[in-house]
């Protein structure tokens, strides 16, 4: 079982809805990340937050909106998605600020369909 | 651009043998490489950290690093059906975030 919870497991949604996806962890853990991985491809990472504040953001479209509300929790809201947008959402943590010597464990995904 | 790179595979090996997968990066100053198992429809798995030269051994798992040649290597030894998976080699970028390879797809034949 994973300490880092995620919901929903599933998520269909049309490009005029809004949605948010939902992370949980109680391990103590320092940072946050969003991953979205797309069939037969790596994880790429979205964004992460370190000590609840944002550190990294990939260039990731204003569609897709991060909120850290405290050390625990990892909220992904969604709006006007894109077909193109539908994947398996990741959610990850580490004990750390950052992964220098402190591995991710990972949620067991979003599977996001955009229609 | 910071690349991790693996070999796409599959690679097949039979019940019993040992399997190894490898893995090399770009950037010298790489500091921590993880292994994630990764079975289809499902998210990725920790299976080993390694963060100095040498080898690490865990079970039936022993990572492999180098960081003079950029190398880092998992050997499974006794490969079972359930080993067959995805594997994604991980190393840490500059940032402290994660870069993962494309990642190995292993495939284990009773």
């Amino acid at each position: 079982d994973t300490e880092v919870t995620q919901t929903p497991k599933h998520l269909v949604m049309g490009m005029t809805n809004k949605k948010s996806l939902k992370c949980e962890q109680h391990m103590g853990h320092r940072a946050m990340y969003w991953y979205k991985q797309k069939a037969k491809k790596p994880p790429e990472l979205m964004f992460v937050y370190s000590y609840e504040k944002l550190s990294i953001n990939e260039s990731v479209p204003s569609r897709f909106s991060p909120e850290c509300p405290n050390s625990s929790l990892l909220n992904l809201h969604l709006h006007a998605l894109q077909p193109e947008d539908s994947a398996l959402y990741l959610c990850a943590s580490s004990q750390e600020g950052t992964a220098y010597n402190s591995p991710l464990h990972f949620g067991n995904g979003t599977r996001l369909t955009v229609t | 651009q910071k690349e991790v790179e693996q070999n796409s595979g599959p690679l097949s090996v039979p019940e019993g043998a040992i399997a190894s997968l490898n893995c090399t990066y770009s950037d010298r100053g790489s500091q921590s490489f993880f292994w994630y198992r990764q079975y289809s429809g499902k998210s990725p798995e920790l299976i080993m950290s390694i963060y100095s030269n040498g080898d690490k051994e865990d079970g039936r798992f022993t990572a492999q690093l180098n960081k003079a040649s950029q190398y880092v290597s998992l050997l499974i030894r006794d490969s079972q059906p359930s080993d067959s998976a995805t594997y994604l080699c991980a190393v840490s970028g500059s940032q402290g975030n994660l870069i993962f390879g494309k990642g190995t797809k292993l495939s284990v034949k009773p």
